[in-house]
């Protein structure tokens, strides 16, 4: 299983882009690196995920670095709604949490 | 019908209690999942069933124990529980077996308190 360090908390203000970082040092040739959230009392929800390339989909971006030992999740015009812990983890079948972002979008 | 149920919402029981925690989809997704999560903590990986066969059992005390009657459906049967019990338990699924890559479909949880 990946080890996945993501720092403990940040702001963004509402309207703007948020840039989640996520290091994931250890990460194998063939893990996949899947971001997830979790707002407040709720079940994780999927974002998205990649193996090399960047990907976007409805939700956000995903920028993994060439040699793929971090990766950036970016939310494009955060929203109070967007206010949640991001979790990166690069498992896949087996999801590793880690500890998680906690992200707090502010009006 | 693309959501994981999970009953029930809340539940409260005592250490000599036997009770069950219910999860249900019916996206036909292979692999299902039970995961713990405590207050301000990640989720937890407890249990992984794939084709309705217990996978994947990280450890768990035997006063967990799981059932996959079928495809569509997840249990977990609790007995003799301790107060640190207490948390949210998840459960998830998702499309393929353990050798593919899709993303997990998550439940609301059941908030577990034992008293």
């Amino acid at each position: 299983d990946a080890k996945t360090t993501q720092p403990p908390s940040m702001d963004c203000a509402e309207g703007r882009a948020a840039n989640l970082p996520c290091n994931h040092s250890t990460i194998s040739g063939n893990e996949y690196v899947y971001w997830y959230r979790q707002i407040h009392s709720q079940g994780p929800q999927y974002i998205i995920h990649g193996l090399k390339n960047n990907e976007t989909n409805e939700m956000a971006s995903l920028i993994i670095t060439e040699d793929r030992k971090s990766s950036t999740l970016i939310l494009p015009h955060a929203t109070l709604r967007d206010t949640a812990v991001y979790y990166c983890t690069g498992n896949d079948y087996k999801l590793s949490f880690g500890a998680g972002t906690t992200v707090t979008v502010r009006a | 019908d693309t959501e994981v149920t999970q009953t029930p919402k809340h539940l409260v029981m005592g250490m000599t209690n036997k009770k069950s925690l219910k999860c249900e989809q019916h996206m036909g997704h292979r692999a299902m999942y039970w995961y713990k999560q405590k207050a301000k903590k990640p989720p937890e990986l407890m249990f992984v069933y794939s084709y309705e066969k217990l996978s994947i059992n990280e450890s768990v005390p035997s006063r967990f124990s799981p059932e996959c009657p079928n495809s569509s459906l997840l249990n977990l049967h609790l007995h003799a529980l301790q107060p640190e019990d207490s948390a949210l338990y998840l459960c998830a699924s998702r499309a393929s077996g353990l050798d593919s890559y899709n993303e997990q479909f998550f439940g609301p949880g059941t908030r577990l308190t034992v008293l």
